[in-house]
């Protein structure tokens, strides 16, 4: 099964400021997609943003932008301009281009926004 | 309606009780899935519906069985649960199985066993 490496539990940021988040992902195949969820307190998971490995550009949604770095296997995640509703937990999913029935999800990064 | 909806939002019960949690989307989405998360972890998948069909089963206790009854609606039957079990059920829905966009997540079930 495909892993997937969050390694840093705890981040933090002053608002206003940027912030990155890191993955890191082992997989054999060549044809997948990368994905970062949000989970406030409020408990829902919602999506971020997402990244497909054929496509070379990286992806951003507005505040957030990724910096997918296939031939390292990374897939980091800025947040600009942190504004206190980016306090949430993050993670990073991966889901198989061929066998696309599950994700597998890091262990997560708590951000903290700091006023 | 880009929503999945889950039902209770909280739920406590004995070991001895028999529940249901339920979940619910009107996007058309034909693959639905249970997560079981504990705190401060990772979603763990538990079972996936692909068109109405259960199409994956992690290894879940016989206690947890799942039933799809219609494209939009995705049950959790609970029955003789353990302590251990206590954790936030999350349901999701994609438009295929095989379509490899995003899931779409509901709030959550927050169970809690005595």
């Amino acid at each position: 099964a495909q892993t997937v490496t969050q390694s840093q539990p705890e981040m933090s940021v002053q608002e206003a400021e940027t912030v990155t988040l890191s993955c890191t992902y082992d997989t054999s195949e060549s044809d997948y997609y990368l994905f970062w969820y949000k989970q406030p307190p409020s408990r829902q998971m919602i999506l971020v943003i997402r990244q497909e490995a054929y496509k070379q550009q990286n992806a951003t949604e507005n505040r957030f932008s990724v910096n997918f770095q296939k031939a390292a296997k990374s897939f980091s995640l800025k947040i600009s301009d942190s504004q206190l509703g980016d306090a949430a937990m993050y993670f990073c999913a991966y889901r198989s281009a061929n066998t696309g029935n599950q994700f597998y999800f890091g262990t997560g990064t708590s951000l903290t926004v700091i006023p | 309606d880009t929503e999945v909806t889950q039902t209770p939002k909280h739920l406590v019960m004995g070991m001895t009780n028999k529940k249901s949690l339920k979940c619910e989307q009107h996007m058309g989405h034909r693959a639905m899935y249970w997560y079981k998360q504990k705190a401060k972890k990772p979603p763990e998948l538990m079972f996936v519906y692909s068109y109405e069909k259960l199409s994956i089963n992690e290894s879940v206790p016989s206690r947890f069985s799942p039933e799809c009854p219609n494209s939009s609606l995705l049950n959790l039957h609970l029955h003789a649960l353990q302590p251990e079990d206590s954790a936030l059920y999350l349901c999701a829905s994609s438009p295929r199985v095989d379509l490899n966009t995003e899931a779409f997540f509901g709030q959550g079930t927050r169970l809690t066993v005595v």
